[in-house]
């Protein structure tokens, strides 16, 4: 089965550079989210979006956006970068109004490193 | 406002014996409860879940949890264990407000030895 695509993989950018993450959800999935892993923590939900529209938002930095387009992809845009950026970004996507079906299925991740 | 206390940072048993890894939460409205694994350099796999009816679920892999509301756990139990059960497990909250959003426990490293 078709899971979450999340581009690239790994990535590496200097302190105060933008770096742009994408993701891909799952066929017929409407619903993406974002969450930030840093290094040995749990996942913190950043935002997420539902039909192309800011659903929630979490502990998202002013210097981070993001967006889901008309094919229900959703990029992540991070701008003057610091160290403490560095960490795994997830996206999860799931199919709203499903109810209690609403389950979020992860990407594999992208490793951000900021040097 | 919700959160997910999982207290053991570490769990090491040896291979074949039955483990326990601990999940309690708090919120104040109802919730959803998900175990996810992350195994070493992947993302998160969901393992199980409790939306509602029967408060134990079960994994294909083994793996079950229940959910006790008096108590406000979600512990996830296996009679024993595989070398390849070695991961990161994180216990994690849905509100059934309007957020959608998971919030994550500390996660717990299970180590299984040989």
């Amino acid at each position: 089965a078709a899971g979450v695509i999340q581009s690239p993989r790994h990535l590496i950018k200097e302190k105060r550079e933008t770096a742009t993450l994408k993701c891909y959800p799952i066929p017929r999935h409407d619903t993406v989210y974002w969450y930030q892993q840093g290094p040995g923590q749990d996942p913190q939900f950043l935002i997420s979006f539902y039909e192309k529209m800011q659903s929630d938002k979490g502990s998202i930095p002013d210097r981070f956006s993001a967006q889901q387009f008309s094919d229900y992809h959703s990029e992540l845009n991070m701008s003057s970068l610091e160290l403490g950026d560095s960490a795994l970004y997830f996206c999860a996507s799931s199919l709203r109004g499903q109810g209690p079906t609403d389950t979020q299925y992860f990407g594999p991740g992208t490793r951000l490193t900021v040097l | 406002a919700q959160s997910v206390t999982q207290l053991d940072s570490q769990v090491p048993v040896f291979e074949e014996a039955p483990v326990e890894l601990r999940c309690n939460y708090s919120s104040s409205v109802s919730v959803y409860l998900f175990w996810y694994v992350q195994y070493p350099n992947q993302g998160l796999q969901l393992l199980l879940k409790y939306l509602s009816g029967s408060t134990l679920v079960e994994s294909i892999n083994g793996f079950e949890a229940e959910f006790n509301k008096s108590q406000t756990s979600f512990h996830l139990r296996k009679p024993s264990v595989h070398i390849s059960d070695t991961a990161e497990y994180f216990c994690a909250v849905c509100p059934m407000d309007s957020s959608y959003k998971l919030i994550f426990g500390s996660g717990t490293r299970l180590l299984v030895r040989p």
